[in-house]
């Protein structure tokens, strides 16, 4: 059974870069039938998606974050992670980690709250 | 950007009653659609992927249908456990996005 495990500071503050890290456990990330991707849902709110990336290191990200947003995959520990610089309070959010395969993503972290905040 | 509108954006029903969402897409995205379900506090789970296809444990109650832009998922008999959020999303274009959810609430 395949389980995401997200990890990072729960408290950034504004200006500064939040960092997240999934761990993959019971599957190798090193497929090329998936895309590994982040998702967030600020508090009240719907699902926004943030990025994905494959195995290759090949991103994709959302246009209204692309500025700030930075996906990497480290395979060697079954791990992919989020930079988003420049936060802001509306940044404000869950955030979770999930496996896309094929139209849908069939597996997800529990998610991590980062609250942006002085 | 491929825009993704669902409606309605909440619903009130009974146990037992037929449910039905609606997924509309800004263009045509075949049948690259998924939808999910997510109760407070939860991380969202899959329910439908490729537009009709049910995925391995969820109930029979469940389905999909539509192709292009246009998509409903539909609950046959409202269960208790299903008073949560639905989500559609949007598998087409490499830069995926969601629908704005459906709450389905007690009535």
């Amino acid at each position: 059974q395949v389980h995401l495990q997200e990890s990072g500071p729960g408290l950034v503050k504004p200006s500064e870069t939040l960092s997240l890290t999934c761990t993959v456990s019971g599957g190798s990330i090193n497929s090329g039938s998936f895309r590994w991707a982040w998702i967030r849902q600020p508090p009240g709110k719907g699902l926004e998606w943030v990025g994905s990336i494959s195995y290759t290191g090949t991103t994709f990200y959302s246009p209204s974050l692309k500025s700030r947003v930075t996906l990497s995959i480290d395979t060697s520990k079954n791990q992919f992670s989020l930079k988003l610089t420049s936060v802001t309070a509306s940044d404000t959010a869950v955030f979770f980690c999930a496996r896309f395969y094929g139209s849908a993503m069939d597996y997800w972290g529990q998610g991590t709250l980062v609250t942006v905040s002085p | 950007d491929i825009q993704m509108t669902q409606s309605p954006s909440s619903v009130s029903a009974s146990v037992g009653d037929r449910v039905t969402i609606s997924c509309r897409a800004s263009q045509d995205i075949s049948r690259w659609l998924a939808w999910y379900q997510q109760k407070p506090g939860k991380a969202p789970k899959v329910l439908i992927y490729a537009a009709s296809d049910l995925q391995s444990g969820v109930p029979s109650r469940f389905s999909g249908s539509g192709s292009g832009t246009d998509f409903t998922l539909t609950i046959s008999s409202l269960q208790p456990e299903d008073f949560a959020t639905y989500y559609c999303q949007q598998g087409k274009s490499s830069s995926l996005t969601f629908g704005g959810g459906t709450e389905v609430k007690i009535k």
